[in-house]
């Protein structure tokens, strides 16, 4: 079984929707990350939790809000979704220690129209 | 604000050849270079990492050298082969966070 999972894989939605998409791990890392992919872009820092208490910001947070249910559970959500998020959009996870190899889910392809 | 410049952002080579591409970082905190392999429909994935304190590692036909002082790091692919081909991804990872660069497409033509 996958250490790190999304869901759903695809989605597409209408303008103003809300949308949820989902992250759990099995891999018992305290951080967990979101990221957003465009071509052209690279990956891209949504929100990081770095334990259940804990949220930050990252460089592309507006328009975006999270929630870690618990520590292998880290949602993010579109509160009213607009076409320029049609995006990849990653979860990662990673441990505590200094030097700490990030993994990463399978992606959410998100269409908006 | 923290960036990372990745080069080239394609790359094609014959099976056989290497493979060079490089990043530059600008914060001078950042103290480990993750590089990523994404293929197509999947994740990034962990291929090699250095850290501050090192200046070259190498597995198997990858390795990566990092000049701290410039605040360059590359990857370099040796005998190239078509598995190989997929985006590729530098990080550097400062306090809290990584920033990626803009990642390298590699193709390599059997």
């Amino acid at each position: 079984d996958a250490d790190v999972t999304q869901t759903p894989r695809n989605r597409i939605t209408k303008t103003g929707k809300r949308i949820m998409l989902e992250c759990s791990q099995t891999k018992g890392h305290d951080r967990m990350y979101w990221y957003r992919q465009d071509p052209g872009l690279g990956l891209r820092l949504i929100y990081y939790s770095f334990d259940v208490k804990d949220i930050n910001k990252g460089e592309i947070s507006d328009g975006y809000s999270v929630s870690r249910q618990a520590q292998a559970k880290f949602s993010l959500s579109l509160e009213s979704a607009i076409p320029n998020q049609t995006a990849l959009y990653f979860c990662a996870t990673s441990d505590w220690t200094a030097w700490n190899e990030q993994f990463f889910g399978p992606g959410t392809r998100l269409t908006v129209l | 604000g923290e960036n990372v410049e990745q080069h080239p952002s394609t790359l094609s080579v014959q099976e056989g050849d290497s493979a060079v591409i490089k990043c530059t970082y600008s914060d001078s905190a950042s103290n480990y270079f993750p590089w990523y392999k994404q293929e197509l429909g999947k994740g990034p994935q962990l291929i090699i990492d250095i850290r501050s304190n090192v200046g070259e590692k190498k597995d198997q036909r990858i390795a990566v050298t990092l000049n701290k002082t410039a605040k360059h790091f590359s990857l370099h692919i040796t005998e190239t082969q078509p598995e190989d081909s997929a985006v590729y991804f530098c990080a550097a990872r400062g306090t809290y966070k990584y920033i990626f660069g803009t990642g390298t497409r590699l193709k390599v033509l059997a």
